[in-house]
């Protein structure tokens, strides 16, 4: 199976921040991952599909970039409303999909 | 308003079976794949089983094969997953999710449903 490595696990960041997560694939992937946001006692929804393009009606202060195996998903201003877990996924079609582990975001 | 609705969960023990169901609307549901993905108290999210537009084509995470029957009614827009042998490790939250891209399988989820919990204790 393809093993995503999700980081950090948890950040804590100010309103206004720009937060990057970062996810690497234990092979090269292309542009085969997606970003989730989910929030407490919610499901987890869409943000960025194919590496780098925005869903329809998601704030453009979400992002995604990379390709291969190394992937990042960045916030330029951080909101009150984002704070949530957040979640990469590969869907290489010859392996397993498989999750990262999730990376907690919170308010400092 | 595309709206997925599951139901089915609740507490059963070891060994023991359940049917978990999602009721579809808002779109057309026999021209998407479908899948169920869980997440256990506490954990991150786990992919369990896919079902294409014409449930030809099932996928099975290894941790349920031989356990778990996805199936799909496209008359009753309705998706549903069989679990069988059921373990303490089975015990989670399960959302069904609509899959969208390209291939026999798309897996990127635009659409989830609210979750259903099961409980497998004795």
């Amino acid at each position: 199976d393809i093993q995503m490595t999700q980081s950090p696990s948890s950040l804590s960041a100010s309103v206004g921040d720009r937060v990057t997560i970062t996810c690497q694939a234990s092979q090269d992937i292309s542009n085969y991952l997606n970003w989730y946001q989910q929030k407490p006692g919610k499901a987890p929804k869409l943000l960025i599909y194919d590496a780098s393009n925005l869903e329809t009606g998601v704030p453009s202060r979400f992002s995604g970039s990379g390709s291969g195996t190394d992937f990042t998903f960045t916030i330029s201003s951080l909101q009150p409303e984002d704070i949530a877990t957040y979640y990469c996924q590969q869907y290489d079609n010859l392996a397993p999909i498989t999750f990262g582990q999730g990376t907690r975001l919170e308010i400092k | 308003e595309v709206q997925l609705v599951e139901s089915g969960g609740g507490l059963v023990q070891p060994g023991g079976s359940l049917r978990l169901s999602c009721a579809a609307s808002g779109f057309t549901f026999s021209s998407y794949a479908m899948h169920w993905v869980r997440q256990a108290p506490g954990k991150g999210l786990e992919y369990v089983s896919a079902i294409s537009s014409n449930g030809g084509s099932t996928y099975y995470a290894n941790s349920v094969k031989g356990r778990f029957t996805i199936s799909r009614d496209n008359s009753k827009n309705t998706l549903y997953l069989q679990m069988g042998s059921l373990r303490a490790e089975d015990m989670a939250v399960y959302y069904c999710a609509r899959g969208v891209g390209s291939g026999p399988l798309p897996t990127t989820f635009d659409y989830w449903g609210q979750g259903t919990l099961v409980t497998v204790s004795s």
